[in-house]
């Protein structure tokens, strides 16, 4: 149990336009989603936090405007990367967890955004 | 605020030697959640221990074992028997409890990369 899906995997696109990534809990109902983003050979830096049905919590230096979050049901929340730079390159990684969860996430398998 | 720190960058070793991650930690919280993942090339994180602050007994997983130790704010992870399976890049992280004992973020150390070779 406690699977979480993203889509794409992989996506490169050109540099102004927007990509979408899903994630999705398969199996369970998340009542917090968080993404992450990964620089080659770099720690996850959290970017946000989402509730369902509420507006994302942006750490700070995250352009709120640029990284759009949505999380409309409890079991998907998506990102989406407005105007695309090649710095927006990066590994993004969602994770999620469950209410009375013990503070336990569980982490998708990532999807690896490169901008031309 | 929290912090991770993972003072080794890269390790090397051969195989079946026993090797040792070291994590440090801060945090003001008396009530807090320890991690570590493992991160192959593939980029997947896998979990692999959770342990809260109130259980300071080191836990043994097959190869790998793990010591907690508040009085050092240390929760240092041991493979045993290391095998070229074992490269990837392992983090650990440590997550507080927010208000109301709901979930809260986790604070990633910045990894270490260990190479195991043939």
């Amino acid at each position: 149990g406690a699977v979480v899906s993203q889509h794409p995997s992989r996506v490169i696109c050109k540099s102004g336009t927007s990509v979408k990534i899903e994630c999705r809990s398969l199996d369970f109902q998340a009542t917090t989603m968080f993404w992450y983003r990964q620089f080659p050979k770099q720690s996850l830096m959290l970017m946000a936090t989402s509730n369902e049905g509420s507006k994302a919590t942006y750490e700070q230096g995250v352009e709120k405007d640029k990284f759009l979050i949505n999380h409309a049901s409890l079991t998907l929340s998506t990102l989406t990367v407005t105007s695309a730079h090649p710095e927006d390159s990066s590994f993004y990684i969602c994770s999620a967890s469950r209410a009375g969860g013990h503070n336990e996430q569980f982490f998708g398998p990532g999807t690896r955004l490169t901008v031309l | 605020a929290q912090k991770v720190t993972q003072a080794q960058t890269e390790i090397s070793v051969v195989e079946k030697e026993d090797v040792t991650l070291d994590c440090v930690y801060e945090t003001r919280d008396t009530t807090y959640y320890l991690f570590w993942y493992k991160q192959p090339p593939s980029g997947e994180l896998v979990f692999l221990i959770r342990r809260n602050s109130f259980d300071e007994q080191n836990e043994i997983s097959g190869r790998y074992s793990w010591n907690f130790q508040k009085s050092t704010s240390s929760f240092n992870f041991t493979i045993t028997a290391s095998q070229v399976v074992d490269s990837a890049v392992y983090f650990c992280a440590l997550s507080e409890v927010g208000s109301g004992g709901s979930n809260y973020k986790l604070t990633f150390g910045k990894g270490t990369l260990l190479t195991v070779n043939p």
